[in-house]
């Protein structure tokens, strides 16, 4: 299994630019979600979804969408890149078993400069 | 509202020296604790959720429902242990998680 994948690793726009980040998983997961990371802020949920077809919005979901057509897809739309969205993003997985739901597993990271 | 809240940005210890995390939490309901770590080049990825009440690496934590609480500690640190630590908040029937701030730990030779 290669887990949870991430395309790009790096990229750089301009302010105004729209661009998707890619995350995809093979585990089956029904969960899925967005987070970013900003020194001295942790990681903050953009937006999740529990299955195809639902999502929804995080503590930070302005600027960004999301869609989940399949369960093995989650893409993260910026619309218009802002230099506030320099960051890096993390995707991440989960799954439910046991009445509970389980440990989530993230992927690799991208990292995100506007200009 | 939930909140998660780490106070030391950075700890830094001596080899085979204690070592504690700290972690506070704000939340109404019953919370579920986890703690994640990061280490150099790798993925976040969870060391140990309250509800196992498992040592992993050596660590261990313990909720405190009284004072909010779920520190990290291992006795005797190691330089391998060096790593971004999160503690995180799991709300109550949702998959959502609140994460702290982190914190930086690093361990001298």
């Amino acid at each position: 299994n290669a887990g949870v994948t991430q395309t790009p690793k790096f990229q750089v726009l301009k302010t105004g630019q729209s661009m998707t980040l890619q995350c995809a998983q093979d585990m089956n997961h029904e969960y899925m979600s967005w987070y970013r990371q900003d020194p001295g802020m942790g990681l903050r949920l953009i937006h999740y979804s529990v299955g195809a077809g639902i999502t929804d919005q995080g503590e930070v979901p302005n600027g960004y969408n999301v869609s989940r057509s399949t369960t093995e897809d989650f893409p993260l739309r910026l619309l218009s890149a802002a230099p506030s969205q320099t960051s890096v993003y993390f995707c991440a997985s989960s799954y439910f078993s046991g009445g509970a739901w389980n440990e989530q597993f993230f992927g690799p990271g991208t990292r995100l400069t506007v200009l | 509202a939930q909140r998660v809240t780490q106070p030391e940005k950075l700890l830094s210890v001596f080899k085979g020296a204690p070592v504690e995390l700290k972690c506070n939490y704000s939340y109404s309901g019953s919370p579920e604790l986890f703690w994640y770590v990061q280490y150099s080049r790798q993925r976040l990825q969870l060391l140990l959720r309250h509800i196992s009440r498992e040592s992993i690496k050596g660590f261990t934590a313990d909720l405190n429902k009284g004072e909010t609480s779920f520190h990290l500690k291992k006795p005797f640190a190691q330089e391998e242990d060096s790593a971004m630590y999160y503690c995180a908040l799991q709300i109550q029937g949702a998959q959502k998680l609140v994460f702290g701030q982190g914190t930086r730990l690093t361990i001298n030779p």
